[in-house]
């Protein structure tokens, strides 16, 4: 079974600082993919960024990055030079490398909220 | 990016209706589509994976019954709550596995389901 832990139930960032999120997971599958997602107060899930378990290299898409460590299991959001507009939770997902039938399940952690202090 | 959208984004219904939600692929094939489910401040839920052409598979503690899922086509799956009642109410979101692409998931915009 697969897990994925958030510790941060909540932080604060000034805005145009940066800030990590952090993200611990459990599986005993050799093959796995990480992914973050943001979701707005509108409900709506961003997909952020992804980081193969195979990747050498961390992820990083504009202003989001990935640090991943794959002995200790993690896989920490690093967002930089915040903005207002990234106030919101924060999801950190696993997909295992097949779920059965053909499907690729995504197990989610239960969330950060972000808050951008002006 | 890939597009899924939901309908309705918001429904009320009285306790006892039915009420089904659509879940459409826009410019992609999906062979495979999931559905949570989220309490309020809390994570999303797994209710589901739906299979195009098959029955649906559905988490532990799920009401199969009660949560209907129709995949009729590689663009389209149905969720209906049948005999809702107020603690079916929630945010429903699916999400659709790209067919050719099968590590790709896009998300929905969610269903915002009030029983009264």
């Amino acid at each position: 079974a697969q897990k994925i832990t958030q510790t941060q139930p909540g932080m604060f960032v000034q805005e145009k600082e940066a800030v990590t999120l952090d993200c611990t997971y459990d599986t005993s599958d050799q093959s796995y993919g990480l992914f973050w997602y943001k979701q707005p107060s509108s409900g709506e899930m961003i997909f952020l960024i992804y980081q193969g378990s195979y990747d050498e290299q961390n992820a990083t898409e504009g202003r989001y990055s990935l640090n991943f460590q794959k002995a200790r299991k993690s896989a920490n959001l690093v967002i930089s030079a915040s903005q207002l507009g990234d106030s919101a939770m924060y999801f950190c997902a696993m997909q295992a490398a097949y779920s059965g039938a053909g499907s690729y399940q995504l197990t989610f952690g239960k969330g950060t909220k972000l808050s951008v202090i002006p | 990016g890939a597009v899924v959208s939901q309908h309705p984004s918001r429904v009320i219904c009285k306790s006892g209706t039915s009420v089904k939600i659509e879940c459409r692929s826009l410019d992609f094939q999906a062979t495979t589509m999931f559905w949570y489910r989220q309490f309020p401040k809390q994570s999303l839920m797994l209710m589901a994976t739906s299979n195009e052409g098959s029955k649906a598979t559905y988490e532990q503690g799920v009401e199969k019954d009660k949560f209907l899922i129709n995949h009729a086509s590689l663009t389209l799956s149905t969720l209906t709550v049948t005999s809702a009642h107020p603690e079916d109410s929630s945010f429903y979101i699916c999400s659709a596995q790209n067919r050719d692409r099968e590590y790709e998931q896009y998300f929905g915009p969610g269903t915002r389901l009030t029983v009264t």
